[in-house]
């Protein structure tokens, strides 16, 4: 069954350091997310991302995050200038369709320690 | 603004017994309804989902949802609780009509199950 991958598992970075986080999207799926998890908080939504463009970002998502879909397989987000803040468990999901009513596949997280 | 509450951050059942994780949405139109299960170092797995048509959704591993609109309520259930159901359990909504897909969560609900 096709699922959605991201790497690394587990990140580890300085404060002030740029990381980049890796997707690789269901690979008939037209529509990317990422998602946050704080430990011990609700899994927030971050950014959407269709046809090349974000359709909705959050207000967490402010000038130190960007994505990017590089090569027609790869989803990355990243940031720029990590703060403590920013550790938490990032999770990629795409969809065929938006709207809402179609299933959001999610991959297995990328772990995001910043000291 | 949506939000959806999760009453109960820990349940604990013995195994055979049932299984009723709470849910409750605020929303000015009834949105699109998800269950999502997280087993340990393990994305998010749809469990099942309501978008229209018959209220009582069924979804994997024995588990069910009913949209109570009366009471903005997706409650889930199963009937008999297995040891391998222990996991988080993650309640969330998406806006009717949405372009961009983006899913709000609860809290989540940690499930454990005795012998």
């Amino acid at each position: 069954e096709p699922e959605v991958t991201q790497t690394p598992s587990h990140q580890v970075t300085q404060m002030g350091q740029e990381v980049i986080l890796r997707c690789v999207p269901i690979s008939n799926h037209l529509y990317f997310y990422w998602y946050r998890q704080i430990l011990g908080q609700k899994v927030e939504f971050l950014v959407s991302f269709y046809n090349n463009e974000i359709s909705e970002k959050s207000e967490i998502f402010d000038d130190q995050f960007s994505v990017e879909r590089p090569d027609g397989s790869n989803f990355t987000l990243k940031i720029r200038s990590t703060k403590l803040e920013d550790s938490a468990m990032y999770f990629c999901a795409s969809s065929v369709i938006a709207g809402g009513r179609d299933t959001q596949y999610f991959g297995p997280g990328t772990r995001l320690t910043v000291l | 603004a949506q939000s959806v509450t999760q009453l109960g951050s820990h349940v604990s059942v013995s195994e055979g017994a049932l299984v009723l994780l709470r849910c409750n949405y605020s929303s000015s139109v009834p949105p699109y309804l998800f269950w999502y299960v997280q087993y340990p170092n393990q994305g998010l797995q749809l469990l099942l989902k309501y978008t229209t048509g018959a209220t009582l959704v069924k979804g994997i591993n024995g588990f069910e949802a009913e949209f109570k609109k009366s009471e903005t309520s997706f409650h889930l259930t199963k009937p008999s609780a297995h040891m391998s159901d222990a996991a988080e359990y993650f309640c969330a909504v998406s806006e009717v009509p949405s372009n961009t897909g983006k899913l709000i969560f609860g809290q989540g609900t940690t499930l454990q199950v005795k012998p």
